[in-house]
């Protein structure tokens, strides 16, 4: 079957760099999404791997490994705007996204 | 303003009504979906659109109807509904099915609750 697995939830200080990781196992890869959920809001795209490496976009970065199935959502100089859910999805070899169950992010003072 | 409007943004009803999600896009995109979320759980794709013509229905139960009158609008009639049924729906709507490469822009959902 296909799989989605990222921590449930965690804690960061503000000012502070968190990484969040993701491990998928899928049929296909055509491409690795992170989005971003404020509770009661919409989920809003926050970067795509397609290729390995590291893309940056101001404090977040995205990183990806696609022979370990494997990425991490870095954020730097933490606010506490950034507690929210962020959520991992792959596009398989169907384009059918597959996601994860999100992981729940606090930031603290 | 998301681009992806959803009303209403709460809904309670009980097992025996009727009622209906309505989802409207501007973006021009032509495929839209409906996702339903639950506490601590993956998104579940439910219905897939694409030129107003449904794609995927995956198993979803009949007590949940779909229609997409033209691209820019999508319902989801409820009726008879179980309090497992209970979640956060979600409508997004991408280009095409195969070119997202942004992603799908999200509405803010429907907060159901079965009683």
């Amino acid at each position: 079957g296909q799989n989605i697995d990222q921590p449930t939830e965690m804690t960061a200080t503000e000012g502070a760099i968190v990484q969040i990781n993701c491990t998928y196992q899928t049929s296909g890869f055509n491409g690795l999404f992170w989005y971003q959920q404020h509770a009661g809001e919409a989920p809003t795209f926050l970067s795509y791997n397609v290729l390995d490496g590291l893309e940056e976009k101001g404090r977040f970065s995205s990183f990806l490994s696609r022979s370990k199935g494997y990425s991490y959502l870095l954020l730097k100089e933490l606010q506490m705007k950034d507690s929210a859910s962020y959520l991992c999805a792959v596009r398989d070899s169907n384009y059918q996204l597959i996601w994860g169950a999100g992981t729940k992010l606090i930031i603290k003072p | 303003e998301t681009g992806v409007t959803q009303t209403p943004r709460h809904l309670v009803m009980g097992m025996t009504n009727k009622k209906s999600l309505k989802c409207e896009q501007h973006l021009g995109h032509n495929a839209m979906y409906w996702y339903k979320q639950s506490a601590k759980k993956p998104l579940e794709l439910m219905f897939v659109y694409n030129f107003k013509e449904q794609t995927e229905n995956n198993s979803v139960p009949s007590r949940f109807s779909p229609e997409c009158p033209n691209s820019s609008h999508l319902f989801l009639h409820l009726h008879t509904l179980q309090p497992e049924d209970s979640a956060l729906y979600l409508c997004a709507s991408s280009q095409d099915l195969d070119r997202t490469y942004y992603g799908y822009t999200f509405g803010s959902g429907t907060r159901l609750t079965v009683v």
